[in-house]
């Protein structure tokens, strides 16, 4: 079954630190370009950030929001994408998700991130 | 800038047809775009890539109903024998070099 399943999510202080993972199966991982998106409570979807597949340069590219705090990466042995959250803002709070480019199409069903003291 | 346009809401009758449009801003006239259905209290669900020719491919599982075409910098999605089931929000989304970029939604309500 095609699936990517996030993990990871929880209270976090303002300034405190996260790391999300998501798992993959059912598809090549290894040669996807994963992205993570996010929706904050009752707004629309925002892009996070991206990371291209090895094979393509393994770099990444970010959102000017989170750019220089989220880094993305992959374990391709392992079939997971992460999402590190440093110094984290009130307005970091969001369900988190990761996703494959449109072709493949695949969401995974989020993970909530709250940022509260 | 990349930008997406949508109408904030759209409303239709249940059986009738409804047609939404993303629109590209200028200069990017050419780029293909995908289309994601978000359910409530549900995550998102891509629903095809289009590209500027109006060619599309739907995700598995896609109703026949759902069916994309393009017009200029304009993108639609034209859903076909409306049911209940269809009322959510419709995002679009599109990708540059560096960068990817979604529409603020439309909420479909079905009368």
């Amino acid at each position: 079954e095609v699936q990517l399943v996030e993990s990871g999510g929880g209270l976090v202080k303002p300034g405190g630190s996260l790391r999300l993972s998501c798992a993959a199966s059912g598809f090549t991982f290894s040669n996807a370009w994963m992205s993570w998106v996010r929706q904050a409570p009752g707004k629309g979807l925002e892009w996070v950030g991206r990371i291209k597949s090895k094979s393509d340069g393994g770099t990444t590219d970010y959102a000017a929001p989170v750019k220089g705090r989220f880094t993305i990466s992959r374990d391709d042995s392992k079939n997971t994408l992460y999402l590190q959250m440093n110094s984290l803002k009130s307005e970091d709070t969001a369900v988190y998700y990761c996703t494959t480019p449109p072709g493949l199409g695949i969401w995974g069903q989020g993970t909530m991130v709250t940022v509260s003291s | 800038q990349l930008v997406l346009t949508q109408s904030p809401s759209a409303s239709a009758s249940l059986g009738a047809s409804v047609k939404l449009t993303c629109t590209l801003s200028s200069g990017h006239s050419s780029y293909a775009i995908a289309w994601h259905q978000q359910q409530p209290e549900k995550g998102p669900r891509y629903l095809m890539k289009l590209n500027s020719d109006g060619s599309h491919s739907k995700g598995d599982g896609i109703p026949d109903r759902f069916s994309g075409s393009s017009s200029g910098a304009e993108r639609y999605l034209t859903i076909s024998s409306l049911q209940s089931e269809d009322e959510a929000d419709y995002y679009c989304q599109t990708w540059g070099t560096d960068i990817q970029v979604f529409g603020g939604g439309t909420k479909l309500t079905v009368l």
